[in-house]
């Protein structure tokens, strides 16, 4: 079972280049989060959809936009990459947004370097 | 969202049970508690999760004591693959994943 899968797993940009990170799951499910984690600290919240068609800012939206393509695919985009945006970047999905049902499953990160 | 507080590491020995302590003083009547795993270079994975009392399963144990102030994560008999970093979380709903920083575990020989 594939789960979450996020491409690319490792990419280099140049400061004020753009690019799309891609995030699919094949669970069948209703929310979807995009994260950013930097050394030594936790999962940041960046934007979430919590079903299909609608989307939310997190914790730090600042410099990202994100489109929920359909119900499988939620993408991550930066229309301006700066040094601060250097960290790896986790998407997930869980079921729905009402417990029991929020486990969520995590794809195995995209590894984002602006130089 | 409920704060969560955390021991930021812990070290312990093989074998050896492990009780990782949450505080969670504004946990609302809805929110459920949470706990996650992460190893190196991976995203998190769920571990369990609990409302009141006890919650077991084949990783781990969560008490929850009547006030729901706090909650502790109990890892039976750790080995070197139990280190990681664990995280509490509170909520009720899915997207009210807020990480925070998690506690870092060492289990060494």
């Amino acid at each position: 079972n594939a789960g979450v899968t996020q491409t690319p797993k490792f990419q280099v940009l140049k400061t004020g280049q753009s690019m799309t990170l891609q995030c699919a799951q094949d669970m069948n499910h209703n929310s979807m989060y995009w994260y950013r984690q930097d050394p030594g600290m936790g999962l940041r919240l960046i934007y979430y959809s919590a079903s299909e068609g609608t989307t939310d800012k997190g914790e730090v939206p600042n410099g990202y936009n994100v489109s929920r393509l359909n119900k499988r695919e939620f993408s991550l985009r930066l229309e301006s990459a700066a040094p601060s945006q250097t960290s790896v970047y986790f998407c997930a999905s869980s079921e729905g947004t009402s417990p029991p049902n929020t486990e969520a499953f995590f794809g195995q990160g995209t590894r984002l370097t602006v130089v | 969202l409920a704060k969560t507080t955390q021991p930021i590491s812990m070290d312990s020995y093989e074998g050896q049970e492990v009780n990782i302590t949450c505080s969670h003083n504004n946990i609302a009547t809805n929110d459920y508690i949470t706990w996650y795993q992460q190893f190196p270079s991976q995203g998190p994975r769920f571990i369990i999760q609990g409302y009141k009392t006890k919650v077991t399963n084949e990783v781990a144990s969560l008490f929850i004591p009547a006030d729901r102030k706090s909650s502790t994560l109990s890892l039976p008999r750790v080995s070197l693959s139990d280190t990681a970093v664990y995280y509490c979380l509170v909520g009720d709903s899915g997207y009210a994943l807020n990480f925070g920083k998690g506690t870092s575990l060492l289990v060494t020989p």
